[in-house]
């Protein structure tokens, strides 16, 4: 069964710093998805980024950007300038490659703080 | 895009009763829904998969008699949790993916907060 490991239960950073969320995963599938969620004080689970597989290239967006690597499975999250809003729990998921199940494997969380 | 709705948001409810939580697709239709439940300072752990005009998938160790789910259309997903108890008291989270251009995504919504009395 696919597992999903987040080692860092709790990380901090100073506004404006960059921080480095760990994520490592164990499959035996050569195609998948793996995505990084992020769950505020509010509870609404948001999309942060996806990244497929397939492509050797890592996924940005914005401040945040992701280091995949495959071999290694690795998958590691790097929000740069980081702001107040940022402060949140932190979920890495693993998705089984299309045709098959879809069910989401999380991690269980990294709560990052952002010290003004 | 992809905006998944929740009602309600949270509900309090007398031991015996019976909870409806509606999970809505706003603007794509969504072929499956799932249906997570979350305890205080952990992960969300799947309680069933649905896909449309289905019977849904429930997971290991989920009563499929107390928690009822129906997915009657390509935008609405419900969960009843049946003569509910103070131990049903959680967060209860729905997402949403579809067939799509990004069919591997899933979208969540807001979460309901069920408290039983």
């Amino acid at each position: 069964a696919q597992t999903v490991t987040q080692s860092q239960p709790e990380m901090s950073v100073q506004e404006a710093e960059t921080v480095t969320l760990s994520c490592t995963y164990d499959t035996s599938e050569s195609d998948y998805y793996l995505f990084w969620y992020k769950q505020p004080p509010s509870r609404q689970m948001i999309l942060v980024i996806r990244q497929e597989a397939y492509k050797q290239q890592n996924a940005t967006e914005n401040r945040f950007s992701v280091n995949f690597q495959k071999a290694a499975k690795s998958f590691s999250l790097k929000i740069s300038d980081s702001q107040l809003g940022d402060a949140a729990m932190y979920f890495c998921a693993y998705r089984p490659p299309q045709g098959g199940s879809e069910k989401l494997v999380f991690g269980k969380g990294t709560k990052l703080t952002v010290n003004p | 895009g992809a905006v998944v709705s929740q009602h309600p948001s949270r509900v309090i409810c007398k031991s015996g009763t019976s909870v409806k939580i509606e999970c809505r697709s706003l603007d794509f239709q969504a072929t499956t829904m799932f249906w997570y439940r979350q305890f205080p300072k952990q992960s969300l752990m799947l309680m069933a998969t649905s896909n449309e005009g289905s019977k849904a998938t429930y997971e290991q160790g989920v009563e499929k008699d107390k928690f009822l789910i129906n997915h009657a259309s390509l935008t609405l997903s419900t969960l009843t949790v049946t003569s509910a108890h103070p131990e049903d008291s959680s967060f209860y989270i729905c997402s949403a993916s579809w067939s799509g251009v990004i069919a591997d995504t899933q979208y969540f919504g807001p979460g309901t907060r069920l408290t039983v009395l």
